[in-house]
């Protein structure tokens, strides 16, 4: 069955560009969740949204980081003006219902590089 | 930090061999996951177990959870080479976010 996927699979873009990264989850999931995961280091959490809504925006590392849902279904994560320190794996997951008994599943990830 | 702590951070075992990862953490929680990373994939769910549980079994993983020392272990056993991952904790402090831990990295000789 189809699982969660991320695009691109690879990004390498230059310091200060925009980049804009997409999760598509599973069919029927209502709870999206980010993270990333830098090199060497455990996962991040950066964001979840409970149908198109984001609750707590908390975790974003700054501002240049944003994320939308649209249709309850399809994410974006977009960074603005890039830094070297974005550089990492970022993972979406999704799951049926935004409560914690229920099992996160992952998408195979977007590498960024920042030159 | 909320996050989990697994230890060792690396583990190499012979193949056949039992293959046990420790998790500890620092906040209550309403349950703990673990989870496996292949080297350029996602994470794979393994078993999740909840505050009330002590002892959890699927297949040939057995994970325990002692919730008064903070702590929980995931053991593997009969290991193989395709067992050869990152494993990480997670821990749901209720807050619907996962905390992850810096995960073990296990090597299983052939």
């Amino acid at each position: 069955g189809a699982g969660v996927s991320q695009s691109p699979s690879n990004k390498v873009t230059e310091k200060g560009k925009d980049v804009e990264l997409r999760c598509d989850p599973i069919s029927g999931h209502t709870a999206l969740y980010w993270y990333r995961q830098s090199l060497g280091q455990g996962l991040e959490f950066l964001i979840y949204f409970q149908g198109n809504s984001a609750p707590d925006k908390s975790g974003l590392p700054s501002d240049r980081f944003s994320a939308e849902r649209t249709g309850g279904s399809v994410s974006t994560l977009t960074i603005q003006r890039t830094q070297q320190e974005d550089s990492a794996v970022y993972l979406c997951a999704s799951s049926i219902l935004l409560a914690f008994t229920d099992t996160q599943y992952f998408g195979p990830g977007t590498r960024l590089t920042v030159l | 930090s909320q996050q989990g702590e697994e230890d060792p951070q690396a583990l190499s075992i012979q193949e056949g061999e039992n293959a046990t990862m420790n998790c500890s953490y620092k906040t209550s929680i309403n349950n703990l996951q673990w989870y496996r990373q292949n080297s350029g994939r996602g994470l794979v769910h393994l078993i999740l177990i909840r505050s009330n549980e002590r002892e959890k079994h699927s297949g040939r993983l057995r994970v325990t959870l002692d919730t008064s020392k903070k702590s929980s272990s995931l053991l593997i056993t009969a290991s193989r080479a395709a067992d050869t991952a990152s494993y990480f904790c997670a821990t749901d402090p209720g807050a619907n976010n996962l905390f992850f831990g810096t995960g073990t990295r296990l090597t299983v000789i052939p």
